[in-house]
């Protein structure tokens, strides 16, 4: 079945330790996003890509970086993790234009924990 | 970015009864997409139902409709004939049919389903 696969579905980290999030599709979407969730809070979208374009939200730390090698991968970059970044790491995709479009796909979720 | 407001952050029902989740939004434009999204306990979220803001007619999904109410910026889902699989946090989206790819989500509401 296609579809959207984070790793690691847990990471522990130390406290400033980089540490890097992956995210592989087999839809063939051209829009990835990485979402931040807290728990009982919104996701909060840190970035998306569509095609090589990358979309930076004004209010995403510099901390925070992402790369897009091609287009089944997506990775995150938490280059200085603090105690405030705990979080789940959500990855999605969409396909934008045609069938289908402006509908999200979902990883189940990186939970990045720190130390 | 666009403001999603959920208000109610847990509800209840009874098995077989109806629910019904608020969400409100804030937005100056008149083309948009409105979602529902499911999150269960394995924390993947998965799509409900889908509204165009420029169709009128309410979506429905087998159990799953919405009444959607643009003047008033308002867009509910009601759940009919609960069922213990509906129980999960439930979170409402908006995205842009203008500009750009973003997707953004209200805080949630988690629902319980009583046996």
């Amino acid at each position: 079945d296609a579809m959207v696969i984070q790793n690691p579905r847990y990471q522990v980290t130390q406290f400033g330790k980089p540490v890097t999030l992956s995210c592989s599709q087999t839809l063939n979407h051209n829009v990835m996003y990485w979402y931040q969730q807290k728990s009982s809070q919104a996701p909060k979208l840190l970035f998306h890509y569509y095609d090589k374009d990358f979309n930076n939200e004004a209010d995403t730390p510099d901390n925070f970086q992402s790369r897009r090698p091609n287009t089944s991968f997506c990775f995150l970059d938490i280059r200085s993790p603090g105690l405030g970044d705990a979080a789940m790491y959500l990855c999605a995709t969409s396909r934008a234009g045609g069938s289908g479009a402006n509908v999200l796909t979902f990883g189940a979720g990186s939970r990045l924990t720190v130390l | 970015a666009q403001t999603v407001t959920q208000s109610q952050p847990e509800m209840s029902v009874q098995e077989a009864e109806t629910v019904t989740l608020s969400c409100t939004y804030d937005t100056s434009e008149s083309d948009y997409y409105l979602f529902w999204y499911k999150q269960p306990p394995s924390r993947q979220m998965i799509l409900v139902i889908r509204q165009e803001a420029y169709k009128q007619q309410n979506a429905t999904e087998n159990r799953f409709s919405v009444n959607f109410q643009k003047a008033a910026k308002s867009f509910s889902l009601k759940i009919s004939d609960s069922q213990l699989g509906d129980a999960a946090m439930y979170f409402c989206a908006y995205r842009s049919a203008d500009t750009g790819n973003q997707f953004y989500f209200g805080t949630g509401t988690s629902l319980t389903v009583i046996p």
